[in-house]
């Protein structure tokens, strides 16, 4: 039972380039999230993913999509990366909203 | 939206003494109230959680507090060790929600 993964660990774009994000839980949750953590600001909430299918904005969803593949994936894209958006990204599933969740081991993004 | 606010920002404590570490939050319809252990370089990891139908729970030396009155919630650790030393980071959410707000973390020191 792996719980959360995802991957790459550590990844450097240049400003403009695109990337993909991927996550992956096998705890059969219905929610998943992604978060970025940046220094002294917390974690805070790009997207999330209440149930396979549907998928909606988060605290901080500008310059993001998502894509929920199926009950296990949850993808995080950046069609423009910017330096703004230098950070580590955390996924997160949970049962169902409101229930605890769980984080996978982050991606530190570095766009110079 | 939900506003958690977390304090200290730092904590230095002797091994073997208590810490305290304080949010508040600001939507009186928030009703759960998980704290997160980060240790450096690691994912966020659930060590206590508390719903608004009780207002203390304890987990061997880490129990948590809640004033639904004040809007305000509290971790308290005693017979702190060294392996306690990590980034603290307190959250609140409705039930049925996705939106986890997240304090902006206290970083813990445990000195030996």
């Amino acid at each position: 039972n792996a719980g959360v993964t995802q991957t790459p660990k550590f990844q450097v774009l240049k400003t403009g380039q695109s990337m993909t994000l991927q996550c992956a839980q096998d705890m059969n949750h219905n929610s998943m999230y992604w978060y970025r953590q940046d220094p002294g600001m917390g974690l805070r909430l790009i997207y999330y993913s209440a149930s396979e299918g549907t998928t909606d904005k988060g605290e901080v969803p500008n310059g993001y999509n998502v894509s929920r593949l199926n009950k296990r994936e949850f993808s995080l894209r950046l069609e423009s990366a910017a330096p703004s958006q230098t950070s580590v990204y955390f996924c997160a599933s949970s049962v169902d909203a409101g229930e605890t969740q769980y984080f996978g081991p982050g991606t530190r993004l570095l766009v110079l | 939206g939900e506003n958690v606010e977390q304090h200290p920002s730092t904590l230095s404590v002797q091994e073997g003494d208590s810490a305290v570490i304080k949010c508040t939050y600001s939507d009186s319809a928030s009703n759960y109230f998980p704290w997160y252990k980060q240790e450096l370089g690691k994912r966020p990891q659930l060590i206590i959680d508390i719903r608004s139908n009780v207002g203390e729970k304890k987990d061997q030396r880490i129990a948590v507090t809640l004033n639904k009155t004040a809007k305000h919630f509290s971790l308290h650790i005693t017979e702190t060790q060294p392996e306690d030393s990590a980034v603290y980071f307190c959250a609140a959410s409705k039930t049925g929600a996705n939106n986890l707000f997240f304090g902006t973390g206290t970083r813990l020191t445990v000195i030996p």
